[in-house]
């Protein structure tokens, strides 16, 4: 298994430019969801899905979207980078029950976003 | 909303001693409380959980102790090693795997 996967590793945007930060898993895992890193502020959740088709907002949800299309993949929309989005993305799926023994969620090994 | 605080940002031990990360949280209604590292430039990555059924739980040097009453959960490691050295992150969840709130995390440093 690969894991989570995210892409790109790095990428430098202009306020005001768009993109999709990329995430998929192969672990067949129902939940999903994208937290941001700043220093000093821990992971932050953006969104989060609970399955295809179902998403719903974490704690810093403006300026970002996402869907679920399938159980597989997850991507992360900036309609409008600004400098404030500068950050560390990490994606990261999990079990929706219980699933052993607990809910650990699995990370990818995120993207570092610059904007200027 | 649930909110997590975490304590100290910093710390730094000598190799062989023990290191203590206290965390306290808000919503009542959590049960789930995780432990994860992160090493640089990688992901978190889980080292242990507790269930609110569960006061404490150990796993060879690391163990984690919750106070369901005061709202504070704490990790603590013994004979630390450099290995230990990272960044760690308590978080606090109501059930649910989709909706799990993290700590500011500790950078922990361990001097030879």
């Amino acid at each position: 298994n690969a894991g989570v996967t995210q892409t790109p590793k790095f990428q430098v945007l202009k306020t005001g430019q768009s993109m999709t930060l990329q995430c998929a898993q192969d672990m067949n895992h129902e939940y999903m969801s994208w937290y941001r890193q700043d220093p000093g502020m821990g992971l932050r959740l953006i969104h989060y899905s609970v399955g295809a088709g179902i998403t719903d907002q974490g704690e810093v949800p403006n300026g970002y979207n996402v869907s679920r299309s399938t159980t597989e993949d997850f991507p992360l929309r900036l309609l409008s980078a600004a400098p404030s989005q500068t950050s560390v993305y990490f994606c990261a799926s999990s079990y929706g029950s219980w699933g052993g023994s607990s809910y650990e969620q699995y990370f990818g090994p995120g993207t570092r976003l610059t904007v200027t | 909303g649930e909110n997590v605080e975490q304590h100290p940002s910093t710390l730094s031990v000598q190799e062989g001693d023990s290191a203590v990360i206290k965390c306290t949280y808000s919503d009542s209604a959590s049960n789930y409380f995780p432990w994860y590292k992160q090493e640089l430039g990688k992901g978190p990555q889980l080292i242990i959980d507790i269930r609110s059924n569960v006061g404490e739980k150990k796993d060879q040097r690391i163990a984690v102790t919750l106070n369901k009453t005061a709202k504070h959960f704490s990790l603590h490691i013994t004979e630390t090693q450099p290995e230990d050295s990272a960044v760690y992150f308590c978080a606090a969840s109501k059930s649910s795997a989709s909706k799990i709130i993290f700590g500011s995390g500790t950078r922990l440093s361990i001097r030879p």
